[in-house]
């Protein structure tokens, strides 16, 4: 099956440093999403992405966080000047199409830690 | 409001026994879609079934089973003879027509099959 790959799997960074979490997509999935999860809680929602802009995005992800689709294939997520309370697992997810039915699929999930 | 409401924050259970994860939902759509995904240590999320708002059969694939009642807006899992490999978080999902963008999870129910 498909895979939605994530990179890194694990990244540390010091309070106020910049992190770019990389992803690439599905190859032929349209819309993309980033989401995280806090130790011990559920998945939230940070933002979608479809036609290179943001269709949608959460209160979670403020001036700090920006997203970019470079070139063909890979999704990033940004954060400018990371928090303490940043450290989180973030997901990228895809899908083929917008419509509610579809599942997303999942990448393994990048792992911050912010010290 | 929760969207999506996972009670049982952990369970365990003796292997072989069969385990229900309740899960109960709110939503003012009459278009809705229903997911479960699987979080296992290794920490990526697994699909496991999606079921739509029209649709109130009982699904059953080998050892899963869901029951979808929109009376009491629920989608409760059952997994029969559960083993080992079941423990992980099992989350469940809404995704609405009006925000078709977002899947709205629970708060994970952490599963523990003892051997």
């Amino acid at each position: 099956e498909p895979e939605v790959t994530q990179t890194p799997s694990h990244q540390v960074t010091q309070m106020g440093q910049e992190v770019i979490l990389r992803c690439v997509p599905i190859s032929n999935h349209l819309y993309f999403y980033w989401y995280r999860q806090i130790l011990g809680q559920k998945v939230e929602f940070l933002v979608s992405f479809y036609n290179n802009e943001i269709s949608e995005k959460s209160e979670i992800f403020d001036d700090q966080f920006s997203v970019e689709r470079p070139d063909g294939s890979n999704f990033t997520l940004k954060i400018r000047s990371t928090k303490l309370e940043d450290s989180a697992m973030y997901f990228c997810a895809s899908r083929s199409r917008g419509d509610t039915n579809e599942k997303l699929f999942f990448g393994s999930g990048t792992q911050l830690s912010v010290l | 409001a929760q969207k999506v409401t996972q009670a049982q924050t952990e369970i365990s259970v003796v292997e072989k026994e069969d385990v229900t994860l309740d899960c109960v939902y709110e939503t003012r759509d009459t278009t809705y879609y229903l997911f479960w995904y699987k979080q296992p240590p290794s920490g990526e999320l697994v699909f496991l079934i999606r079921r739509n708002s029209f649709d109130e059969q009982n699904e059953i694939s080998g050892r899963y089973s869901w029951n979808f009642q929109k009376s009491t807006s629920s989608f409760n899992f059952t997994i029969t003879a559960s083993q080992v490999v079941d423990s992980a978080v099992y989350f469940c999902a809404l995704s609405e027509t009006n925000t078709g963008n977002q899947f709205y999870f629970g708060t994970g129910t952490s599963l523990t099959v003892i051997p």
